[in-house]
């Protein structure tokens, strides 16, 4: 049975760091993983989708990395802002017919000015 | 992208009650699903809406406490029946895209049992 855990479950930087984002999973045989932005009192906003046969994806700012063999991915935010802050979720996609997601329990970011 | 509606965003039931939630979808989708997220918690899959066939439900989740509509392909509903306050989350739709891969969430209703 598939199991996401995401460390830390709290980070707190100030305006401009480059952050990590960890997600860790137990089952290698994955379709994808996806990292997941959720506001308050809203819903998910994808992210970043890795294959399984890819190593990294980016988009702007960020660089979501994978590496099934250890069952890690990471979440790369680049000179973080204020607007950055938010609960991250990471899940992973298995196989079959719905590719179901499992999410991790999810990463608050706090940025300050 | 996709993009997802839900009624209504919020609501507080007594215990005993029992909700409709509704999910609208700006294009035709194959499969729907159902995710409850408690607080404090992540999301955990419900079950998947399939058009023109029953639901097909995750361990711990049963038709009777959570029965599911699929009328078409871009709306669904979720009942929660015979609430109790641990009924009490967020419940999400969610479709995915074209590529079928990466998937979309609406907004989220937030129900308080009392």
């Amino acid at each position: 049975k598939q199991e996401v855990t995401q460390i830390p479950a709290a980070l707190s930087v100030p305006e401009g760091e480059n952050l990590v984002l960890n997600c860790s999973f137990t089952d290698s045989a994955i379709y994808n993983l996806q990292w997941f932005r959720q506001d308050p009192g809203k819903g998910l906003t994808s992210l970043l989708l890795i294959q399984s046969s890819q190593r990294e994806q980016t988009s702007g700012r960020l660089n979501a990395s994978l590496d099934k063999s250890s069952g890690r991915s990471t979440l790369y935010i680049a000179a973080s802002q204020p607007g950055d802050s938010a609960t991250y979720l990471c899940a992973a996609a298995g196989g079959g017919a719905t590719n179901k997601l499992i999410f991790g329990t999810g990463t608050l970011l706090a940025v300050q000015p | 992208s996709a993009v997802i509606s839900q009624k209504p965003s919020r609501d507080i039931c007594q215990r005993g009650t029992s909700l409709t939630i509704q999910c609208q979808v700006d294009s035709q989708v194959t499969m729907m699903f159902w995710y409850r997220q408690q607080p404090g918690q992540s999301l955990t899959l419900i079950a998947t809406a399939n058009q023109g066939s029953e639901a097909t439900y995750e361990s711990g989740f049963v038709i009777d406490k959570f029965p599911i509509s699929r009328p078409n392909l871009t709306f669904s509903t979720l009942t929660v029946s015979n609430m109790s306050p641990e009924d009490s989350s967020i419940y999400l739709c969610s479709v995915k895209g074209r590529n079928q891969e990466t998937q979309y969430f609406g907004p989220g209703t937030r129900l308080l049992v009392l």
